[in-house]
């Protein structure tokens, strides 16, 4: 069973729209991490979160953390087509030191 | 500057080969990462460096042998390769390991066993 859960697989928004992606863990977070990959090419680090409760924005991109739910929520407000590509959420867990165990990852298209 | 270069962009490789990918960093960081991406898929951890010295080895077959020469380069030496190990290579470097340290990820080499 996959241990990170992201929802949903896929999205498509009109540019101008706000959308919401989620990462669900099955497990204790330690550090939560958003990256951003288009097809084919290597993961861009947006984010990392880091305690329950804990909000981080840059440009039009907020990221939340849920502790209770294990959960971390990734926000985009006033979609552009830049947006688009594969949004990938990353966990580190206790005991397990630096190895980055990645979600299932959302597809996200903006229309015009 | 938070760029890690990677190189070839593209191989293609036959079962009997013996090739090398190559990853470079110069942001300071002591610790390298080595992750293969299949496609549609996320990637997966191969091996983690830290501190030139390896770490972290994922049950990866021996056909694969990564070598971390000096605390900027890390290489990836693919000998007898499947068709199977087709993907998407992906380098990544952090500050140091741990948890918390934020991975700065390379364009990656996309691989092609035939």
């Amino acid at each position: 069973s996959q241990e990170l859960e992201q929802s949903p697989q896929s999205l498509i928004v009109q540019e101008g729209k706000n959308l919401t992606i989620n990462c669900t863990s099955s497990k204790t977070l330690y550090g939560l991490y958003w990256y951003k990959q288009k097809y084919g090419e290597g993961l861009i680090f947006l984010m990392m979160l880091q305690k329950g409760g804990e909000e981080k924005s840059h440009e039009k991109i907020t990221a939340k953390l849920d502790e209770k739910k294990q959960q971390s929520s990734l926000h985009i407000t006033a979609s552009q087509p830049s947006h688009a590509g594969i949004y990938l959420c990353g966990a580190t867990y206790t005991g397990t030191a630096s190895k980055l165990t990645f979600g299932t990852g959302t597809r996200l298209q903006v229309t015009l | 500057d938070t760029e890690v270069t990677q190189t070839p962009k593209h191989l293609v490789m036959g079962m009997t080969n013996k090739k090398s990918l190559k990853c470079e960093q110069h942001m300071g960081h002591r610790a390298m990462y080595w992750y293969k991406q299949k496609a549609k898929k996320p990637p997966e951890l191969m091996f983690v460096y830290s501190y030139e010295k390896l770490s972290i080895n994922e049950s990866v077959p021996s056909r694969f042998s990564p070598e971390c020469p000096n605390s900027s380069l890390l290489n990836l030496h693919l000998h007898a390769l499947q068709p199977e190990d087709s993907a998407l290579y992906l380098c990544a470097s952090s500050q140091l390991a741990g948890e918390w340290n934020e991975q700065y990820f390379g364009p990656g080499t996309r691989l092609t066993v035939t």
